[in-house]
């Protein structure tokens, strides 16, 4: 049983550029959500897809955007990088029940780095 | 406020021995649920334990165990017979009803000692 998988595992950009991470959700899992977790700090959610729809935002700037395919599979970009930007950056899976039971399982993560 | 509020930074365990590792909450929504996450140095999340704000006993599971105070909004993660792997950062979340974002509090760094 696969759990969640994020491409890539590192990523070194420069201020301006723009970045695109990837994740593919556990085997059965409808619902992706995203994290930012900054150097000792807990992570801190970013937004959440369910059926290609943004259902979840948190308090990140538009240059924060998402998709998720037809597959569950999502992404993550991030536009006019900037140096606050380097952090890890985790991918949650989880099936959408409506209920507060739903457990998100975690991707190893996509480190950041900017330049 | 924190929704999510982990005092101890760092924690010294002798190996065997038992740990809390405590977590406060602060919410409105009669229906939330709490968790337990372990991260070890290579950066994954592990789900280790979920306690509902409905339940009327503790969760366990295996070595894990969740102290659910509702009355001091308090989730503490009880570790038994700590073992060398358990050396990591343990973050404790919640979620308020069905709403998809998870809070994390700031982590407690554990380290097991031979």
């Amino acid at each position: 049983d696969a759990g969640v998988t994020q491409s890539p595992t590192h990523l070194i950009k420069t201020r301006g550029q723009q970045v695109t991470l990837r994740c593919s959700p556990k085997s059965g899992h409808d619902t992706v959500s995203w994290y930012q977790q900054a150097l000792g700090q807990g992570p801190q959610f970013i937004f959440q897809y369910y059926e290609e729809e943004e259902r979840q935002r948190g308090n990140f700037p538009d240059r924060f955007s998402g998709h998720q395919f037809p597959n569950y599979s999502s992404e993550l970009n991030v536009n006019a990088l900037l140096l606050g930007d380097s952090a890890l950056y985790l991918c949650a899976s989880s099936l959408l029940t409506g209920v507060e039971t739903d457990t998100q399982y975690f991707g190893p993560g996509t480190r950041l780095t900017v330049l | 406020a924190q929704k999510i509020t982990q005092t101890q930074p760092g924690m010294f365990v002798q190996e065997k021995e038992a740990v809390t590792l405590d977590c406060t909450y602060d919410t409105s929504d009669p229906s939330y649920g709490l968790f337990w996450y372990k991260q070890p140095s290579s950066g994954e999340m592990i789900f280790l334990i979920y306690q509902g704000s409905y339940d009327q006993q503790n969760a366990t599971e295996g070595r894990y165990s969740l102290n659910f105070q509702k009355a001091r909004k308090s989730a503490n993660l009880v570790i038994s017979a700590s073992q060398l792997g358990d050396s990591a950062m343990y973050f404790c979340a919640m979620r308020e009803g069905d709403r998809g974002q998870f809070y994390f509090g700031t982590g407690t760094s554990l380290t097991v000692i031979p």
